[in-house]
């Protein structure tokens, strides 16, 4: 199996500021097809979880500009610029390119 | 807008089988594939299986040969059955539409204890 590594596990961060969420594939995430599988999710407390990006680095629908994503092969990052108080929660890379589909342990985002 | 809610027992005894249910409302099931994703206490996530438009299914190795997942396109549902569960089956378990989900239900909460 895939095993996708996110550092931090845990994130204290200030309203405000930036912060980046690393996930690192054991594998390479490009099929064959051109697609990189590669999505990233926020679960708050007490909700589903939410796709904030898809293939990389496209928004969902509805979510904020400030979240973005990057990467490629191996390497692909989360980034909040300017975090704001709704942003706390977990969030999870998820990988789709090779079966069985995998998830991230997980980064716990704190509001300080 | 799409729409997907889970049913069924929020307590199984161990050996026993868990079956759940997933309703969609605003799409059909014969398009596009749906899935089964649980989040254990803590926060590990594990993708359970899909089935797909057309009916065919894939599954996690994990689960071996304890895992079915069916549908009924007259109602729009799919269903999960997972047998001879086990405490460590005790988890959040979601349905969900798209291999990425872009589309969760609320989730339902089973625990597996005698």
């Amino acid at each position: 199996d895939v095993v996708l590594t996110q550092t931090p596990s845990i994130l204290s961060a200030t309203i405000g500021q930036s912060v980046s969420i690393s996930c690192r594939s054991s594998q390479s995430l490009l099929d064959s097809d051109g697609n990189t599988y590669l999505y990233w999710f926020l679960q708050r407390p007490g909700q589903s979880p939410q796709r904030l990006i898809y293939l990389v680095s496209n928004l969902g629908s509805g979510v904020p500009n400030r979240f973005s994503g990057s990467g490629s092969g191996t390497d692909f990052t989360l980034k909040i610029s300017g975090v704001e108080a709704e942003d706390l929660g977990v969030y999870y890379c998820m990988q789709a390119t090779h079966a069985p589909l995998t998830f991230g342990s997980g980064t716990k985002l704190e509001i300080k | 807008e799409v729409q997907l809610q889970e049913s069924g027992p929020g307590l199984v005894k161990p050996s026993q089988s868990l079956s759940l249910t997933c309703s969609v409302t605003g799409y059909s099931i014969t398009s596009n594939y749906w899935g089964w994703i649980r989040k254990f206490p803590g926060n590990k996530m594990e993708w359970m299986g899909y089935i797909s438009y057309s009916g065919s299914t894939s599954y996690n190795p994990s689960l071996k040969s304890r895992i079915s997942i069916t549908r009924d396109t007259s109602k729009n549902q799919f269903f999960l059955q997972l047998n001879s569960v086990t405490t460590e089956d005790t988890a959040t378990y979601y349905c969900a539409r798209g291999p990425g989900p872009r589309d969760w239900g609320q989730g339902v909460m089973v625990t597996v204890s005698s």
